[in-house]
């Protein structure tokens, strides 16, 4: 399976900044997936990161709030925006194929204070 | 609408012994489930999976069943080593490359 990494690992913001997260995968692949796993909670995807196309969100989730960009098939960037201490979670990124099979990135880690 | 829950947010269980995670589900439209073990400070790592057409699959020590009519998965991990313990989150699927929504979780602690 892929090699995924984070940047950064973690991170203290003050509200109202932005963040921006890196993946980088170590072979060229066909989906990314950024997940958020709020304290306590599940998984939940963030949205779906296509090359050469705007992502694609889910319900909850909106552009202006966390832009993505993927700009070729071994990299994309989540950014948190406006932060509030709401966004306070582990941020993670996934990869796949066109198969059922994720493989994850080792997250991080958000403190809004 | 959790579409995917495992009740059980912890267990316990000796070294050596059986662990049975559980994992419910409502949208039969699902036809593929997959486990995922995650240790603290790391991401979730793929375990082992099962298709819809399928009641049984097996790799090693770990061992998923899937009762369709019951909506219901569980991950069978024989035998029991303390190297198990961390967290393990039941996932499903609509379709391939698609979204995987995750359940709670079940925190697993096997003890010496």
């Amino acid at each position: 399976s892929a090699v995924i990494s984070q940047k950064p690992s973690r991170d203290i913001c003050q509200r109202g900044t932005s963040l921006t997260i890196q993946c980088q995968v170590d072979s060229q692949v066909t989906m990314m997936f950024w997940y958020r796993q709020q304290p306590g909670q599940s998984l939940t995807l963030i949205a779906t990161a296509n090359q050469g196309s705007e992502a694609t969100y889910e319900s909850g989730f909106v552009i202006d709030k966390f832009p993505i960009s993927r700009p070729n098939l071994t990299f994309s960037t989540l950014t948190v925006s406006n932060m509030s201490p709401e966004d306070s979670s582990i941020y993670l990124c996934s990869v796949g194929d066109w198969s059922y099979e994720q493989y994850f990135g080792p997250g991080t880690r958000l403190t809004v204070t | 609408d959790q579409q995917v829950k495992q009740n059980s947010p912890s267990l316990s269980v000796q070294e050596g012994r059986i662990s049975i995670l559980n994992c419910d589900y409502t949208n039969s439209m699902f036809d593929y489930f997959l486990w995922y073990k995650k240790y603290p400070a790391e991401g979730p790592t793929f375990l082992i999976s099962i298709s819809s057409i399928k009641d049984k699959n097996e790799d090693g020590r770990f061992t998923v069943f899937l009762n369709k009519s019951a909506k219901h998965l569980s991950l069978h991990i024989v035998p029991s080593q303390p190297g198990d313990s961390a967290v393990y989150f039941c996932a499903a699927s609509e379709n391939q490359g698609g979204k995987l929504i995750f359940g709670q979780g079940t925190e697993l602690s096997v003890k010496p």
